[in-house]
């Protein structure tokens, strides 16, 4: 069975301080799909990274950056210089990538982040 | 392109009621998703349906029944509802790209269902 645990609950930072947000997982598949969705207070969901079992290379985006060690099981996701837009409940989720997993689409609980002015 | 289209976007219903909640893509997707989302709970899996014609119990079935209608339309649809399936409903689809199984989810807006 696949898993996604985000332990942290709540994170509350002062604007233009950097924030990470952790991401473990839990998957039998030996090729399978990472993701972060991002849901701010309006309630719509937006993705803002997929990663493949197979390329663990860091990415960066503008302010967003993202860890990925197969090793640890872990999809780290840093915010650098955070805004108040940053504002919102991140997701974590994982799909497998063979087999009766791979249409799995599993979520972590999400971290809600308030970045105060 | 609309993407995912849910309806309808709010909903309230007496107990014991029935109803359906609609669901469609227009990406040709082959996999489609329906999530409830309640506070400190994330997004649970309700049914999926990997391909026409598939569906599957994901982690939280109890009480809903869907109908993968054909490539484009998912429905879920609460046969008599409770006040314990008060929540936000999320329709999903993903397809395939570039030789990948899987893309990204697309999502529909949202339908938030009360049960009094």
């Amino acid at each position: 069975a696949q898993k996604v645990t985000q332990a942290q609950t709540e994170i509350s930072v002062v604007e233009k301080e950097d924030v990470t947000l952790d991401c473990v997982y839990e998957t039998r598949d030996t090729t399978y799909y990472l993701f972060w969705y991002k849901q701010p207070p309006s309630g719509e969901l937006v993705f803002l990274i997929r990663r493949n079992s197979f390329d663990e290379q860091n990415e960066i985006s503008g302010r967003y950056s993202w860890n990925f060690q197969k090793s640890t099981s872990s999809f780290n996701f840093t915010i650098t210089a955070s805004q108040v837009v940053d504002s919102a409940v991140y997701f974590c989720a994982l799909s497998g990538g063979s087999g009766a997993g791979s249409y799995q689409l599993t979520f972590g609980k999400g971290t809600k982040l308030s970045v105060i002015p | 392109n609309a993407g995912v289209t849910q309806t309808p976007k709010f909903q309230v219903l007496k107990t014991g009621q029935s109803m359906t909640l609609q669901c469609a893509q227009d990406m040709n997707h082959n996999s489609m998703y329906w999530y409830r989302q309640d506070p400190g709970m994330g997004l649970r899996l309700i049914y999926y349906s990997a391909s026409e014609g598939t569906t599957d119990k994901g982690e939280v079935p109890n009480g809903y029944n869907v109908s993968r209608l054909n490539k484009r339309e998912f429905s879920l649809r609460l046969e008599s509802a409770a006040p314990s399936q008060t929540s936000v409903y999320f329709c999903a689809s993903t397809g395939r790209r570039g030789g990948l199984l899987n893309t990204e989810a697309f999502f529909g807006q949202g339908t938030r269902l009360t049960v009094v």
